[in-house]
């Protein structure tokens, strides 16, 4: 089954702590994004990579940080920096070219305490 | 500024009836626009889209239509069914150069159809 899975669903962390949330994509999609969705808001990108080894910041690139070592795998990197990091975070892919039809993962649920 | 606007953050509609949700623009960049729809605590899964070259494209119960003149999308489902309760949201894209896209997406409209 082809799919973009995000784990863990829930994650808690204590202000001040750098936290980690996982992508993988076995789609064969070149391009990976990283939104977050705040409540009453709509997704605003964080980042977004259409190549391996390359990524751009999105529109709320601040206090987040990724990487694109496999063209599977786009982790993101919540830091201390980010001033409200509380909130759900997708991560999506496409074929490269074809950026417009965004395929979504499950999402992770981030609570910073 | 917003450059996608649901300016209905919620919907009741009768199962049966007509569900219509609608969606402004302002850039005039935007070629493609999709509508997802999203549970609580999931993903957005794609729901239907349209190209600027269109002005109507429907796939069983769903219909979008596009007015550019406008800057205006909708989306209409008929019959409406208890299922089709979530939050829709509506996207736009441009095209960035380099093959590169982005997704401008609205705030999103809560849909509730009652049995």
């Amino acid at each position: 089954d082809g799919g973009i899975t995000q784990s863990p669903k829930y994650l808690f962390r204590k202000e001040g702590q750098n936290v980690t949330l996982s992508c993988e994509q076995n789609l064969n999609h070149d391009a990976m994004y990283w939104y977050r969705q705040d409540p009453g808001q709509g997704l605003r990108l964080i980042y977004y990579s259409q190549i391996v080894n390359d990524f751009q910041k999105g529109d709320i690139a601040e206090g987040y940080s990724v990487s694109r070592e496999k063209k599977e795998s786009f982790p993101l990197t919540v830091t201390s920096a980010q001033k409200n990091p509380t909130a759900f975070y997708l991560c999506a892919s496409s074929i490269m070219f074809r950026g417009n039809e965004q395929f979504f993962g499950p999402g992770t649920r981030l609570t910073v305490l | 500024d917003q450059q996608v606007k649901q300016n209905s953050p919620s919907l009741s509609v009768q199962e049966g009836r007509i569900s219509i949700l609608n969606c402004d623009y302002t850039n005039s960049m935007f070629d493609y626009f999709l509508w997802y729809k999203k549970y609580p605590a999931e993903g957005p899964t794609f729901l239907i889209s349209i190209s600027s070259i269109k002005d109507k494209n429907e796939d069983g119960r769903f219909t979008v239509f596009l007015n550019k003149s406008a800057k205006h999308l909708s989306l209409h489902i008929v019959p409406s069914q208890p299922g089709d309760s979530a939050v829709y949201f509506c996207a736009a894209s441009a095209f960035q150069g380099a093959g590169s896209y982005q997704l401008t997406f609205g705030k999103g409209t809560k849909l509730s159809v009652i049995p």
